[in-house]
């Protein structure tokens, strides 16, 4: 693995159903991001975590959960999938927690749509 | 509230210089990036600017000017490949990026 890697690569998916997004990062990077993306908007951050065993919300955190066990994974779970949560989903990771340039790496997306 | 305002789209010619601009209004600043996303894929680094100026990149530059709350990617000598949206972000007082919509970048030959 190089980077960042997601799964899957793209989903249809039932109102109602229960589906996890998977995240791993290679880099030891200590900041992972989950962020949707829609046409017309820009990116916006769903849930974050600054360290392995902590995690924050961003701006649009309802009806998603994530959890960070170890520094390489960071999934993203959607309990109660609902057709507005159909999007293009991507993950990112950064060396800390904000400090100088702090870049955000991103993986290549998952495109999620619920029927 | 915090908002982050790029033009929707732009057309260029291959060859040619194009500036796309970037105003923001964010509570706090801790920098400013822009991004390039070609279409169907994820987003690439480009740049990051904290301190008035511009900092030059080969083809691409980008300039700030915090008192007026903007930026702007200039790039040089198009190539057909810089076709792309062209994301800029800043990262407020806690240390999140916020996103502007992007700019479609349209370069014709």
């Amino acid at each position: 693995i190089a980077g960042i890697t997601q799964a899957p690569t793209s989903q249809i998916l039932a109102a109602g159903r229960r589906m996890t997004l998977r995240c791993t990062q290679d880099m030891r990077h200590n900041a992972m991001y989950w962020y949707r993306q829609d046409l017309g908007l820009g990116l916006r951050l769903i849930h974050y975590s600054n360290t392995a065993g902590t995690t924050g919300k961003g701006e649009v955190p309802d009806g998603y959960s994530v959890s960070r066990a170890n520094t390489d994974d960071f999934p993203l779970t959607l309990a109660s999938a609902v057709p507005s949560q159909t999007s293009v989903y991507f993950c990112a990771s950064s060396d800390s927690t904000g400090q100088g340039a702090d870049t955000q790496y991103f993986g290549p997306g998952t495109r999620l749509t619920v029927l | 509230g915090q908002n982050i305002d790029q033009p929707t789209e732009m057309t260029a010619t291959e060859g040619a210089i194009v500036q796309i601009n970037c105003t923001y209004q964010t509570s706090g600043f801790n920098g400013l990036f822009w991004y390039q996303q070609h279409a169907g894929e994820a987003p690439t680094f480009l740049s990051y600017n904290v301190l008035d100026g511009l900092e030059e990149k080969g083809r691409f530059s980008s300039f700030l000017s915090r008192s007026k709350g903007y930026s702007y990617l200039l790039l040089k000598e198009l190539q057909m490949k810089d076709s792309a949206s062209y994301l800029c972000a800043v990262r407020d007082s806690n240390y999140q990026l916020i996103w502007g919509a992007g700019t479609k970048l349209i370069i014709k030959p």
